[in-house]
């Protein structure tokens, strides 16, 4: 009964460096969300993928940040040459149907969060 | 664009005492409504929704919420507060139909139970 997994909980980079997070959704999932989580901005979402496709990637910078999410395997969230700005928690959460359409009207289940901390 | 006010960054609260933490917010037609509960280093978990009917939502831990739609609010309410209830809460709105379906959250509030 394993619910989102991320990985790795902590990670430290320092400037320049490369930063990849891992999740995978709640089995029977797949539906996966980004979001980042800043102190003083609350939760900000990212981007949407099902298995091999980017739904929706609007809330994603559009350098040095990437999202994939393959058709096996977990999703990644993959961040390039890191900079102080990146640090925060990031949040992956999944859903059994996907969220367009409307027509689910349930809840997202969260993961524990990555927590980016760059030097 | 859809947005979800929470006005106040912490409420303090005496164990034993009904407690309210605030929400409102703007979405393009009719919303759905989401309180979640965050505690430290953790991630965030379901509390209760609103969808659709009753205006007066019942969740997980004896929380409940109030849909209001003249006032487009959502407050979270306890009758009794436990010191265990300490966490960040956080509130969350997508459109229903129409509009934005990734769930917008507010920027969280600190609720502190004193025993």
């Amino acid at each position: 009964n394993a619910g989102v997994m991320q990985n790795p909980r902590h990670l430290v980079r320092r400037r320049g460096q490369e930063a990849r997070l891992r999740c995978s959704p709640m089995k029977g999932h797949s539906h996966v969300y980004w979001y980042r989580q800043l102190p003083e901005e609350g939760l900000k979402f990212m981007v949407y993928l099902q298995k091999e496709n980017i739904i929706d990637e609007s809330g994603m910078p559009k350098e040095r940040f990437s999202a994939e999410f393959p058709k096996e395997g977990p999703s990644i969230l993959r961040i390039q040459q890191v900079v102080r700005g990146d640090s925060a928690a990031y949040f992956c959460a999944s859903s059994p149907l996907g969220l367009a359409g409307f027509s689910n009207t349930g809840e997202l289940f969260f993961g524990e969060g990555s927590r980016l901390t760059v030097l | 664009a859809q947005s979800v006010a929470q006005p106040e960054d912490q409420v303090n609260v005496a164990e034993g005492n009904p407690l309210t933490v605030k929400c409102t917010y703007s979405v393009s037609g009719n919303p759905y409504l989401f309180w979640y509960v965050q505690y430290p280093n953790r991630g965030l978990q379901f509390l209760l929704k609103y969808i659709t009917g009753d205006n007066l939502v019942k969740g997980s831990y004896g929380f409940e919420a109030e849909f209001n739609k003249s006032q487009t609010s959502f407050h979270l309410k306890k009758p009794s507060a436990l010191v265990s209830d300490s966490a960040l809460y956080f509130c969350a709105v997508r459109a229903a139909s129409g509009g934005s379906y990734i769930p917008t959250f507010g920027r969280g509030t600190s609720l502190i139970v004193h025993p």
